[in-house]
C-alpha cells in the first residue's frame, strides 16, 4: 500500500522559514518523480514544486521560486520542502504527491496534508 | 501560469449525470493527453479519477469518465450518487515543467 506522509507543518512570523518532509513507503521511492501541491483556505490547488526521481532535477512555480527548495533522500525515502522568506499568502495545507509516470503528468497518490500558517 | 477555467458548482439527482468542463490554452490542456481529475471531500486529500484524459485508475467506478476537444476537457459521471458530492479539479501538464490546478467545481447531489 502507498503511504506518504507530511510533517513539518505549523505556525510561522512573515519572513521566517520552514521545513516540510513527507514519508512515502510502498512504492519505490526512486523511480518516481514528486511534487508539492498546496490548498490555501477555502481556495483551490495550487502546484508548487516537483523534483525528478533522482533528484538531479527541479521545478517551481513562480510563485516560489526562489524562496522555496525540494529536495529528496532516496536513502530514507523521504521528500522535503525548504521554505524560506515565508509570506502571508503561503498559508495553506502543503500536500506531497507521487507522480504517475515521468514527471508532472499526474498524481496518483496524495499525502493528507500538512498546515503551515503565516501570521504575526 | 493561470488556472484552468471550471464552473464553480454543477448539480444533478441520482441516477442522472453531471459533465464538468475544464477549459484551458493550447500550452496546457490543448496541447498534452497529460489532464487528469481529482475528487475532493472535505478535509480530505485529492484523489485521482482520471488520468491522461480517459483512463481510470484501478478501483474508480466506470461511472466516471473524461474526454477532451481541443483546449476543453470534460469529466462526466454518470448514475450519480449520494457519494459523488465533491470538489472536482483538473489538472494539466503546462510545459515548461509546470502543471496546472482547475479552479475547481462543486458537485452538489440534489
Amino acid at each position: 500500500e502507498v503511504l506518504l506522509v507530511e510533517s513539518g507543518g505549523g505556525s510561522v512570523q512573515p519572513g521566517g522559514s520552514l521545513r516540510l518532509s513527507c514519508a512515502a513507503s510502498g512504492f519505490t521511492f526512486p523511480t518516481y518523480g514528486m511534487s508539492w501541491v498546496r490548498q490555501a483556505p477555502g481556495k483551490g490547488l495550487e502546484w508548487v514544486s516537483a523534483i525528478s526521481g533522482t533528484g538531479d532535477t527541479t521545478y517551481y512555480a513562480d510563485s516560489v521560486k526562489g524562496r522555496f527548495t525540494i529536495a529528496r533522500d532516496n536513502s530514507k525515502d523521504t521528500l522535503y520542502l525548504q521554505m524560506n522568506s515565508l509570506r502571508a499568502e503561503d498559508t495553506a495545507v502543503y500536500y506531497c504527491a507521487k507522480d504517475l509516470f515521468g514527471d508532472i503528468t499526474g498524481y496518483d497518490y496524495w499525502g493528507q496534508g500538512t498546515l503551515v500558517t503565516v501570521s504575526s | 501560469q493561470s488556472a484552468l477555467t471550471q464552473p464553480p458548482s454543477a448539480s444533478g439527482s441520482p441516477g442522472q449525470s453531471v459533465t464538468i468542463s475544464c477549459t484551458g490554452t493550447s500550452s496546457d490542456v490543448g496541447g498534452y493527453n497529460y489532464v487528469s481529475w481529482y475528487q475532493q471531500h472535505p478535509g480530505k486529500a485529492p484523489k485521482l479519477m482520471i488520468y491522461e484524459v480517459t483512463k481510470r485508475p484501478s478501483g474508480v467506478p466506470d461511472r466516471f469518465s473524461g474526454s477532451k476537444s481541443g483546449n476543453t476537457a470534460s469529466l462526466t459521471v454518470s448514475g450519480l450518487q449520494a457519494e459523488d458530492e465533491a470538489d472536482y479539479y483538473c489538472g494539466s501538464f503546462a510545459g515548461s515543467h509546470n502543471y496546472v490546478f482547475g479552479t475547481g467545481t462543486k458537485v452538489t447531489v440534489l
